[in-house]
């Protein structure tokens, strides 16, 4: 059965503050991984993609990837308000575009 | 990011009753389509994935006769709840493919009395 982790939460972080968003996945052959941020009662909106290991920076955001540790992490500098919301970690299963997705951790950024 | 619609954004129907709701990729063409469901603070379902101009994959518990989905075209797909009952009252999302990125339609929610 693939899978994929996430400490549901919620995850508190003052304003202003670094807010560490973390993920695990289970299959080996999964070669992409995207963050998604949802807001209660909205779709899903794509915040990031990353297909190698490392740091991919976008703004704010931050996108790390350790194959060998089968782990992925997002993370949020100067963290907003406006950025309370449910993040959803996912993986990439196979070439047919299907996603496998975590539960989503809750993060709430305090004023 | 890829603009996808979704129509209607919400519906509210009898028991018994269909409800068609259409997907469209408005400035990118989208071979595959996923659909998804989400219950009240629970994760993202996949229901099925559907390619243009062939027979939808079905998701294990996910009853084909119930949930139907077209996939005429690149830009258009739509699903439609036959007969639906209370329990499928629902936030229902589609997912059109570009490259290998999914992106997310506004979503529909269904509500069923």
């Amino acid at each position: 059965q693939k899978e994929v982790e996430q400490n549901s939460g919620p995850l508190s972080v003052p304003e202003g503050a670094i807010a560490s968003l973390n993920c695990t996945y289970s299959d080996r052959g999964s070669q992409s991984f995207f963050w998604y941020r949802q807001y209660s009662g909205k779709s899903p909106e794509l915040i990031m993609f990353i297909y190698s290991n490392g740091d991919k920076e976008d703004g704010r955001f931050t996108a790390q990837l350790n194959k060998a540790s089968q782990y992925v992490s997002l993370l949020i500098r100067d963290s907003q308000p406006s950025d309370s919301a449910t993040y959803l970690c996912a993986a990439g299963s196979g070439n047919t575009g299907k996603l496998i997705f975590g539960q989503g951790t809750t993060l709430q950024v305090k004023p | 990011g890829a603009v996808v619609s979704q129509h209607p954004s919400w519906v509210i129907c009898k028991s018994g009753t269909s409800v068609k709701i259409e997907c469209r990729s408005l400035d990118f063409q989208a071979t595959t389509m996923f659909w998804y469901r989400q219950f009240p603070k629970q994760s993202l379902m996949l229901m099925a994935t559907s390619n243009e101009g062939s027979k939808a994959t079905y998701e294990q518990g996910v009853e084909k006769d119930k949930f139907l989905i077209n996939h005429a075209s690149l830009t258009l797909s739509t699903l439609t709840v036959t007969s639906a009952h209370p329990e499928d009252s629902s936030f229902y999302i589609c997912s059109p493919l570009d490259a290998y990125t999914q992106y997310f339609g506004p979503g529909t929610r269904l509500t069923v009395l």
